[in-house]
């Protein structure tokens, strides 16, 4: 069975680093996710990905996220100078189109961020 | 904004003993609804999506889930749960746009 991929499982990094989050999607999908959970808090919704572009971004994804599909088949969350609050579980998933936004979302193992 | 409640945070129960995790939102509009599963150490998985027709939803693993409308919940049952259910689920909505807002889970601890 397809499945999202995610690398690494756990990076650790310091506060004022750069750090990218690569995905894998599923082949066929067209959309793609970031979200996160901060130890003890909801999973959050932080930005979408179609044709290349961002389709909605919640207020957490500020100037210092980005986002971008480099090739056919990665999907990267970028965060420039990363703080103590951004460490947290981020998910990546994919989904193929359906117009009503009812299709499912397949996320992936996730990657857990620590900032020191 | 959409936001969604889980009111039981964490549920103790023995094997063969029924399951009620409760779920409401708070939107006015149309809206999906979805229960997602995380076993230990797994990634999150679908267990039923609801989004039009019958509120009665039946999904994998002998799971199924209302739709009220009235009283805006999404509530979450199995007839007879096994030590196998032990994991964490999630009831979240979108509105149309695909953002999935989650709620807080509920961890499901089933004794043998």
């Amino acid at each position: 069975e397809p499945e999202v991929t995610q690398t690494p499982s756990h990076q650790v990094t310091q506060m004022g680093q750069e750090v990218i989050l690569r995905c894998v999607p599923i082949s066929n999908h067209l959309y793609f996710y970031w979200y996160r959970q901060i130890l003890g808090q909801k999973v959050e919704f932080l930005v979408s990905f179609y044709n290349n572009e961002i389709s909605e971004k919640s207020e957490i994804f500020d100037d210092q996220f980005s986002v971008e599909r480099p090739d056919g088949s990665n999907f990267t969350l970028k965060i420039r100078s990363t703080k103590l609050e951004d460490s947290a579980m981020y998910f990546c998933a994919s989904s193929v189109r359906d117009r009503r936004g009812s299709d499912e979302q397949y996320f992936g193992p996730g990657t857990r961020l620590t900032v020191t | 904004a959409q936001s969604v409640s889980q009111h039981n945070h964490h549920v103790i129960l023995s094997e063969a003993a029924s399951l009620e995790l409760g779920c409401n939102y708070s939107y006015g509009g149309t809206v999906n609804l979805f229960w997602y599963v995380q076993y230990p150490g797994q990634h999150l998985q679908l267990l039923l999506k609801y989004f039009s027709g019958d509120p009665l939803v039946k999904g994998i693993k002998g799971f199924e889930a209302e739709f009220i409308k009235s009283k805006f919940s999404f509530n979450l049952r199995k007839p007879s749960v096994q030590w196998s259910d032990t994991a964490e689920y999630f009831c979240a909505v979108n509105t149309g746009r695909r953002a999935l807002t989650f709620g807080s889970g509920t961890r499901l601890q089933v004794q043998p």
